[in-house]
């Protein structure tokens, strides 16, 4: 079956370090994105890439990274510079702008 | 500046006793709007992509119609198995890549 893949579904990082969130993909969609859900907030846009090796950042980027070496993969990488890093994050891919998104089933990520 | 806002946060229905969610918009020019609904721990799942006043699109107990200021997400007769969070999202014509999301309503069915 086709669809979206994030790994770990939970992950813990303590002060200082860096953590990276698994995304992959094999519904053959060009555009990825990545975002940020908070309780009572909607989603907000961390990173997308709307073609391999190139990405741009969204509305919420300090403190993020991400890299798209292949079609299917777009790691986001959360760095000891973000400050405020747990919530649930959100991979998606599209298949063309007018499209809806399809997401994955998330990763949970908290600062112990 | 592109917003999206839901109403209600909250909303416990009996099973059977049908009401709307709301999902008001303001953005520059519509490219479409998308509706999701979303399990706890989950990601969202797809729901409905409306692209022009007056359309609507119906899938079992959900019915969405579009406006040009709104959407509205109606529920017809609910089931517990209809409890989630919706969510809502718009794409302006202005932008090729991204959708703005609102913070979702929380549906809760009581059997």
């Amino acid at each position: 079956d086709g669809g979206i893949t994030q790994s770990p579904k939970y992950l813990f990082r303590k002060e200082g370090q860096n953590v990276t969130l698994s995304c992959e993909q094999n519904l053959n969609h060009d555009a990825m994105y990545w975002y940020r859900q908070d309780p009572g907030q909607g989603l907000r846009l961390i990173y997308y890439s709307q073609i391999v090796n190139d990405f741009q950042k969204g509305d919420i980027a300090e403190g993020y990274s991400v890299s798209r070496e292949k079609k299917e993969s777009f790691p986001l990488t959360v760095t000891s510079a973000q400050k405020n890093p747990t919530a649930f994050y959100l991979c998606a891919s599209r298949w063309a702008p007018n499209y809806g998104y399809t997401f994955g089933s998330g990763t949970r990520l908290t600062v112990v | 500046e592109d917003q999206v806002t839901q109403s209600p946060e909250a909303l416990r229905l009996q099973e059977g006793e049908s009401s709307s969610l709301n999902c008001s918009y303001t953005v520059s020019g519509l490219r479409g709007l998308f509706w999701y609904r979303q399990d706890p721990g989950k990601g969202p799942e797809f729901l409905f992509t409306l692209y022009s006043a007056g359309e609507e699109k119906e899938k079992e107990r959900l019915k969405a119609t579009l406006t040009k200021k709104e959407s509205f997400l109606h529920i017809t007769a609910p089931k517990p198995e209809d409890s989630a969070t919706y969510l809502c999202a718009v794409q302006a014509l202005d932008s090729s890549y991204k959708l703005i999301f609102g913070s979702g309503t929380r549906l809760l069915v009581r059997p």
